[in-house]
């Protein structure tokens, strides 16, 4: 079953808008981590923003933000007054605590910001 | 502090060579996971290493090994090279105390092509 579904391949956004990439979890785990990385196209996987499943309060992190509807399971990332810079792979990760270092991702939504 | 680091950042190999990737953590950091991303399989976690020790395997091969010396570094190795494990594999790093709330830090990626 999968565990980190993110069901947007691809979205356009205008720059200087708005826009949340959607993220849904599946775990029986109390204890878990939710991660968002940006991928450019050379490859590195840039950490954005974590959400503890204990967290109450959403996570935000300059222009990043994390929408955590736990009782849904969900953990959209939304990204403010978004930048050209901002055009790249973004991914959906979740670590629960009884796996040690193993990130689970999602596939991925590709995002590109239009001037 | 310096960035998680890996070399050789590409490589060209041919069908049953075999391959060694290194990987060296950012400074004090004792866990270090190894991914394979796939276009087609996206992401996924091979393994990782804390403290010179394997704590944690995805379901891979046994064609895929690694290891950790004392000073963290770590290699992965993979042996009689197929077709399908034209990848990019990244590495990432974190303190390894912590459980899931640790943010992993990944490199810049080797990406290897099997001819």
């Amino acid at each position: 079953a999968q565990k980190i579904t993110q069901t947007q391949p691809g979205m356009f956004v205008q720059e200087k808008e708005a826009v949340t990439l959607d993220c849904t979890y599946d775990t029986s785990d109390q204890s878990y981590g939710l991660f968002w990385y940006k991928q450019p196209s050379s490859g590195e996987m840039i950490f954005l923003i974590y959400q503890g499943s204990y967290d109450e309060q959403n996570a935000t992190e300059g222009r990043y933000s994390l929408n955590f509807q736990k009782a849904r399971k969900s953990a959209n990332l939304v990204i403010s007054a978004s930048q050209l810079g901002d055009s790249a792979m973004y991914f959906c990760a979740m670590r629960e605590n009884n796996q040690g270092g193993k990130l689970i991702f999602g596939q991925g939504t590709e995002l590109s910001v239009k001037p | 502090k310096a960035g998680v680091t890996q070399t050789p950042r590409y490589l060209i190999k041919t069908r049953g060579q075999q391959v060694t990737l290194s990987c060296s953590p950012i400074s004090g950091h004792r866990s270090v996971s190894w991914y394979q991303q796939t276009p087609g399989q996206g992401l996924q976690f091979l393994f990782e290493y804390f403290s010179e020790t394997q704590r944690n395997k995805g379901n891979f091969p046994g064609r895929f090994s690694g290891r950790q010396f004392s000073n963290s570094r770590s290699e992965m190795n993979v042996s009689t090279l197929e077709l399908g494990d034209s990848a990019l594999y990244l590495c990432a790093s974190s303190p390894g105390t912590g459980p899931y709330q640790e943010t992993q830090y990944f490199g810049p990626g080797t990406r290897l092509l099997v001819l």
